[in-house]
This record gives structure tokens, C-alpha cells and sequence, in this order.
């Protein structure tokens, strides 16, 4: 596709549930991130692939949080048991290489635990 | 002390004057910086990218880097209102991790 494609754009989900986030990197794109993004802050990193493999996940906030890319494109991340803390909106972004190039943006997906 | 750190704003403007927006950084050795304007609601968009001392010029845009006083820095000239957004500086920590300030923003008085 011409951009990075998230889904759903919007989740809302009762606390205690799980839910999976999709992201459709730009095609060829190397690199992919996970952002967390509270209102007014900056993005905040949680993991990065490098085509399928997952070389940092220092940014997930807790073992509830698991991300994948199993075949080097689409990337989910996963979250099981939401807490309320959780609601943010989720931003995924892809670059060309591996070496600090610039990140492109999906729209992201707002989620509000209740 | 931030790793990136952005005056929250809001900066006010008027239309046609230039946009002065600032970003300091701690880490000495970062080598890559970049700017995204995010509008309200919307995903982070790229403006500009620089990796060396000086002035970058892209249309109305020119980021400054100055790696000796850590500050990398935004003009935008002849601010628009669609220039109304909050800009987000981000540095290299590490090959290909970003850290981000939480973003100045910005208001073009019509």
C-alpha cells in the first residue's frame, strides 16, 4: 500500500479483555514500530522489528504485551487483560532500512479500556 | 532532565511571520534528528530530517542542527494557519531507536 495501514482505528474493550492491534507496514519497509501515545506526550517506543525478527522489546510495559511479525510485513501487537492504564492510542510506524532512517506513521488505533 | 526536551508551548504566530521552534538533546552522541507536526487527533508527520552542523532548507521550512550546544531547531516562514499543530522533535538513542519531547504547540493567528 501507499502508507502504513492500522486497524481497527478505534477499540473500545471492557477491562480484563484481550485485544490485537494490526499494522500493515509500508511495503518493503525493513523496520517496524510499536508506539504508545498518551494525550499531550510525545510517542513512547515499546518494540521494533527488524523484517521478522523482534530485537528490542524494552519498551513493553509489562508481559501482558506481546507483539509479532512473523512474516516480516504485518505486525500485531497483542494485549491480554487490558487494564485501564492501557488506554492510549497506539501508533506503528515503518522506515526503509535499519540504520536510523525516517519513520512513517499510520493513523493508529485509539483504545479506551472501560 | 529529559533526553529531548521541547518547550510545550502554545507558541503563538502571526500569519506570514516566521515559526522559531526549539529542541535540546543530552545524549552527545546522537547523529540523526527529526521533526513531525502532529494535528490534533492524527498520526505524527514527517517535515524534515537532518544529520549534520548546519542549516537544511526544504520550501518554508529549514531545520538548524548545532550538535555543540545540543539544539536542533525548526523555522517555519511565511506561517499558514494550516501550519497550526503541535511539532515533535525526535533524536537517535541508539541504530534505530527514536526518543521523542512531547512536542511544542504551535498556533498561526489569521
Amino acid at each position: 500500500g501507499a502508507g502504513v495501514s492500522q486497524s481497527p482505528r478505534y477499540k473500545v474493550a471492557k477491562r480484563g479483555q484481550d485485544v490485537a492491534l494490526r499494522c500493515d507496514p509500508i511495503s518493503g519497509h525493513v523496520s517496524l514500530f510499536w508506539y504508545q501515545q498518551a494525550l499531550g506526550q510525545g510517542p513512547e517506543f515499546l518494540t521494533y522489528f527488524q523484517n521478522e525478527a523482534q530485537l528490542d522489546k524494552s519498551g513493553l510495559p509489562s508481559d501482558r504485551f506481546f507483539a509479532e511479525r512473523p512474516e516480516g510485513s504485518v505486525s500485531t501487537l497483542k494485549i491480554q487483560r487490558t487494564q485501564q492504564e492501557d488506554s492510549a492510542v497506539y501508533l506503528c510506524a515503518s522506515s526503509q532500512g535499519t540504520r536510523n532512517q525516517p519513520q512513517h506513521f499510520g493513523d493508529g488505533t485509539r483504545l479506551s479500556i472501560l | 532532565q529529559k533526553e529531548v526536551e521541547q518547550n510545550s508551548g502554545p507558541l503563538s504566530v502571526p500569519e506570514g511571520a516566521i515559526a522559531s521552534l526549539n529542541c535540546t538533546y543530552s545524549d552527545r552522541g546522537s547523529q540523526s534528528f527529526f521533526w513531525y507536526r502532529q494535528y490534533s487527533g492524527k498520526s505524527p508527520e514527517l517535515i524534515m530530517f537532518i544529520y549534520s552542523n548546519g542549516d537544511k532548507e526544504d520550501g518554508r521550512f529549514t531545520a538548524q542542527l548545532n550538535k555543540a550546544s545540543q539544539y536542533v531547531s525548526l523555522l517555519i516562514r511565511d506561517s499558514q494557519p494550516s501550519d497550526s499543530a503541535t511539532y515533535l522533535c525526535a533524536v537517535n538513542r541508539s541504530n534505530y531507536q527514536l526518543i521523542w519531547g512531547a512536542g511544542t504547540k504551535l498556533i498561526i493567528k489569521p
